[in-house]
Parts: C-alpha cells; sequence; structure tokens
C-alpha cells in the first residue's frame, strides 16, 4: 500500500501570511502516461471535505487561485498565498496511483 | 447540480452488519467514468477510503477491510448501498459517500461529497 505522510500536522497562520503543507508517498506517484494523480482537499470545521486541487497542480472549479499544487514523483507542496479566515480547517492530499489512500491530514488555524 | 445523501443507522451494536445507503441526484450511475465511493472519519481523526463502485460493475475495496465490505449499486434508484460486517467500536466514525471520475484503472477524484452519517458502535 502506498503511505501518505503529511507534514506539519498543525499550523497557525497570520492572516494575510502565506502557508505551505508537505505531502510525501512512500512511492512514485507517477503513472506511465506521464500524469500523477495526487489531490488535495478541505475540511472545513464541521464540514464534508472538498475538492481543492488534482492532478497535483489543478484548482477545482470555484477555488480561489490563492491555493496552488505542486511536486511531482514522491513529495509534493499545497500552498496557499496569503491565508484567510475561511482556509481554517483539515487539509488532506490522497494518492489514487494504486487504490486510494489520504495523508493524515493538517490542521491549519488563524493566529 | 450534483447531490449526494448518506443515511443508514446512528448505532450499531458490536458484531453487527452496518447498512449505509447513499442516493443521489444529478448524475447517472451508468454514464462512462462514473462511480460513487465510500469514506470514513473517525472522530478526530484523518479520512479513510473505504470502497467504490464504477458505471461498469467494477467494485474496488480498501485492502486493510476488503473481507468486511459489500459495495452494490441500484442505478435506476440512484442508489448506492455498503454493508460493512462484524462492526467493532474502533469503526466509530462519520461515513461519507462521493462521486468519483474516473480516468482509468484507480486514477480519478472526488469531486462531490455527501454531509456524511454518524455511526456510533456500542453496547
Amino acid at each position: 500500500d502506498i503511505v501518505m505522510t503529511q507534514n506539519p500536522l498543525f499550523l497557525s497562520v497570520t492572516p494575510g501570511q502565506p502557508a505551505s503543507i508537505s505531502c510525501k508517498s512512500s512511492q512514485s506517484l507517477l503513472h506511465a502516461n506521464g500524469k500523477t494523480y495526487l489531490d488535495w482537499y478541505l475540511q472545513r470545521p464541521g464540514q464534508p471535505p472538498q475538492l481543492l486541487i488534482y492532478e497535483v497542480s489543478n484548482r477545482f472549479s470555484g477555488v480561489s487561485d490563492r491555493f496552488s499544487g505542486s511536486g511531482s514523483g514522491t513529495d509534493f507542496t499545497l500552498r496557499i498565498s496569503r491565508v484567510e479566515a475561511e482556509d481554517v480547517g483539515a487539509y488532506y492530499c490522497m494518492q489514487s496511483r494504486q487504490a486510494l489512500t489520504f495523508g493524515g491530514g493538517t490542521k491549519v488555524d488563524i493566529k | 447540480q450534483i447531490t449526494l445523501k448518506e443515511s443508514g443507522p446512528t448505532l450499531v451494536k458490536p458484531t453487527q452488519t452496518l447498512t449505509l445507503t447513499c442516493t443521489f441526484s444529478g448524475f447517472s450511475l451508468t454514464t462512462s467514468g462514473v462511480g460513487v465511493g465510500w469514506i470514513r472519519q473517525p472522530p478526530g481523526q484523518a479520512l479513510e477510503w473505504l470502497a467504490v463502485t464504477y458505471w461498469n460493475g467494477d467494485n474496488r475495496y480498501s485492502p486493510l477491510l476488503h473481507s468486511r465490505l459489500t459495495i452494490t449499486k441500484d442505478a435506476s434508484r440512484n442508489q448506492v448501498v455498503l454493508t460493512m460486517t462484524n462492526m467493532d467500536p474502533v469503526d466509530t466514525a462519520t461515513y461519507y459517500c462521493a462521486h468519483r471520475l474516473v480516468y482509468f484503472d484507480w486514477a480519478g477524484l472526488f469531486d462531490y461529497w455527501g454531509q456524511g452519517t454518524p455511526v456510533t458502535v456500542s453496547s
């Protein structure tokens, strides 16, 4: 099974400042077709998860351009350019290269 | 507009079988590339994928829970049912169903989620 490891577990950010979350996979997520199937989800408090980023760097419909994804192989990063109050919640990466596995999550709050 | 809603018991006893239903609208499970998956989240913990069923009859399961899970679909009624046998207190969680777009093999994404249904396992 592919294990997804996120860091940090918790992140406290001043509004307007950037934030960055790391996600590492135990195996390469690069598929033979040249694509990498790594998604990011945000779960706001009391809400179901919502898709933010798919295939490493593609923003889902309606997602703010303050969110960006990057990475390759086994190392991936979600960046928030300027954190806002509505960004509070837990962020999860998920791979679909082989079965489906989520990272352990990163909780973001506002200072 | 795609919507999904989970339903089922909020309380089950240890060793019992859990049956959850996902009722959806705004898409068809006969459309190529479409699936519905189940994901759960124990209180204060991370998400865990359980199972997914696809338009073509392909069903896939978490390797860790495969022996306890069965996913079925009724495309005509727009429903997907998940059963989990031999429930244990560690299975206490909120259970979500979600719409999945799949490109091929495992590759795809969960783009719409239900609100989730809480399940407690206790005697």
